[in-house]
C-alpha cells in the first residue's frame, strides 16, 4: 500500500516568488494537515482539511494557503516566499476528523524547500 | 497553552547501551495525548506510541518503553540495548481533546540520537 505521498521532494526558489506544494494521502484517508519543519526544530502545524473545507489553521500568515481536492489531495500554496519560510514541509494524512478511534496520523517524506 | 520540552538536543551512546530520551509537557487540558515520533534522515514521522491523559501505566514494546508520570509531567523514551538504525531525531508531541481530530500536534524540539557501532 502506498504511504502518503508528497511533490517535490526537493525545490529551490527565489524570494519574493510563489511556490505549490502536493500532497497525496493514504487511499481511504480524508483528512490532510500540513507542517513546517524548521532546520532543528520540530514541526509546526500549519492546516488541516477535512472533506475540503479548512478545520483548523496555525499561526502562519495570510501567504500561507491550502486546498483540498475531491480526491482528498491537498495542495499548499506560499506566496511572496522569504528566506524564513526555507524548510521540509510535512503532510500528514489521517482517516477522518469525526473518528476519534482512528486519529493516528501517517507522514509523509515532506518536500524541503530551500529560498535563496 | 501547549507546550513540550525536550531538553536534550543530542545524545550518543555506544551500541548495546541503554538511553532514555526526556520528554516535559505543559497544558491545562484535563484531557490529552502524547505520542513519541521517530525521524530518520529520509524525514518522515514514524508513529511510535499515544498515550492519553487517563493512563499512566508504562508501557513496554521490544526494546522500547516508556514512562508516563502526570506528577512531574514527563513522557520519557527509553530504548534498552541500543542500535545503529535507531539513530535518527526522537520528537515528542503533544495534543488535545479538541485539537487531536485536527491532527493538531504541539512537537518538541527533538532529541537526535546517535548510535555509534
Amino acid at each position: 500500500d502506498a504511504g502518503v505521498t508528497q511533490s517535490p521532494t526537493h525545490l529551490i526558489k527565489t524570494r519574493g516568488q510563489h511556490v505549490t506544494l502536493r500532497c497525496s494521502p493514504i487511499s481511504g484517508h480524508k483528512s490532510v494537515s500540513w507542517y513546517q519543519q524548521v532546520l532543528g526544530q520540530g514541526p509546526q502545524f500549519i492546516f488541516q482539511y477535512y472533506e475540503k473545507e479548512e478545520r483548523g489553521r496555525g499561526n502562519f500568515p495570510d501567504r500561507f494557503s491550502a486546498r483540498q481536492f475531491p480526491n482528498y489531495s491537498s495542495e499548499l500554496n506560499v506566496n511572496a516566499l522569504l528566506l524564513g519560510d526555507s524548510a521540509l514541509y510535512l503532510c500528514a494524512s489521517s482517516l477522518g476528523v469525526d473518528d476519534r478511534k482512528n486519529t493516528e496520523a501517517f507522514f509523509g517524506q515532506g518536500t524541503r524547500l530551500t529560498v535563496v | 497553552a501547549q507546550k513540550v520540552t525536550q531538553a536534550q538536543t543530542e545524545i550518543s551512546v555506544v551500541e548495546k547501551e541503554d538511553v532514555t530520551l526526556d520528554c516535559v509537557y505543559e497544558t491545562r487540558d484535563t484531557t490529552y495525548y502524547l505520542f513519541w515520533y521517530k525521524q530518520p534522515p529520509s524525514g518522515e514521522l514514524v508513529f511510535l506510541i499515544r498515550r492519553n491523559s487517563f493512563d499512566e501505566q508504562n508501557e513496554i514494546s521490544g526494546r522500547y518503553s516508556w514512562n508516563f508520570q502526570k506528577s512531574t509531567s514527563s513522557f520519557n523514551f527509553t530504548i534498552t540495548a541500543s542500535q545503529v538504525v535507531d539513530s535518527a531525531v526522537y520528537f515528542c508531541a503533544l495534543s488535545s481533546e479538541q485539537f487531536l481530530r485536527f491532527n493538531k500536534f504541539y512537537f518538541g524540539s527533538g532529541t537526535k540520537l546517535n548510535v555509534k557501532p
